[in-house]
């Protein structure tokens, strides 16, 4: 039962241009979700968030959008930088509350060509 | 100031055989949390330890054990290892807001 789904497992993207990555779920109880990215031989970095009570959120050249209605939230990178080929991963959880587990997606392989 | 720190980096077993991975938190966290990633897939969630007792547990069967000590390491273990148990297991720590900070993880190889 994957309640958290990448459907996208990779991208390949001009440097310059826009980056999105989707994803989706199927959890109604989640109410923040995250980004992260993931360089080979390192643990995933913390990207970005957003909260159920927002839409959108915003941090330099990350943007996040949430349709509620639609459980789906996409990842927007613009501009793209080929420092940017990376893993990324999405996550859910039920409650921003500390130690709250995480549940990830499969994650989507994002290549940024020079 | 150090982050997640986890040894050891690699490690390869054979069935059969019991492992264990450590993990040392990033300064002023308090909960660690563990994860297993196979190839090709998304962090799973194992288990979270708070004030040396496990909190939460995800879907892991009870061959995957774990302890925190008082200055809030931990260690995983695995007992009768199956091939199926190769993966990346991930340690995070956080404290009191949502700063999961992940450590490069150990990579688990069962032959």
């Amino acid at each position: 039962d994957q309640q958290v789904k990448q459907n996208s497992p990779s991208l390949s993207v001009q440097e310059g241009r826009i980056s999105i990555l989707n994803c989706d779920y199927t959890n109604s109880m989640f109410d923040y979700f995250l980004w992260y990215k993931k360089y080979p031989a390192e643990g995933p970095t913390f990207l970005i968030s957003i909260s159920s009570i927002k839409d959108k959120n915003e941090d330099g050249r990350f943007t996040v959008f949430l349709n509620k209605s639609a459980k789906h939230l996409s990842l927007h990178i613009v501009p793209s930088q080929p420092g940017d080929s990376a893993v990324y991963f999405c996550a859910a959880s039920v409650d921003k509350a500390a130690g709250n587990k995480l549940t990830f997606g499969g994650g989507t392989r994002v290549l940024v060509k020079p | 100031d150090a982050g997640v720190t986890q040894s050891p980096t690699h490690l390869i077993k054979t069935r059969g055989q019991q492992v264990t991975l450590r993990c040392s938190p990033k300064s002023g966290h308090d909960t660690v949390s563990w994860y297993q990633q196979a190839l090709g897939q998304g962090p799973q969630f194992i288990f979270q330890y708070y004030e040396e007792e496990e909190r939460q547990r995800g879907n892991f069967p009870d061959r995957f054990s774990g302890h925190q000590f008082p200055n809030y390491s931990s260690e995983l273990n695995v007992n009768a290892l199956l091939l199926g148990d190769s993966a990346l297991y991930l340690c995070a720590s956080d404290r009191a807001d949502y700063g999961y900070t992940f450590g490069s993880g150990t990579r688990l190889t069962v032959v």
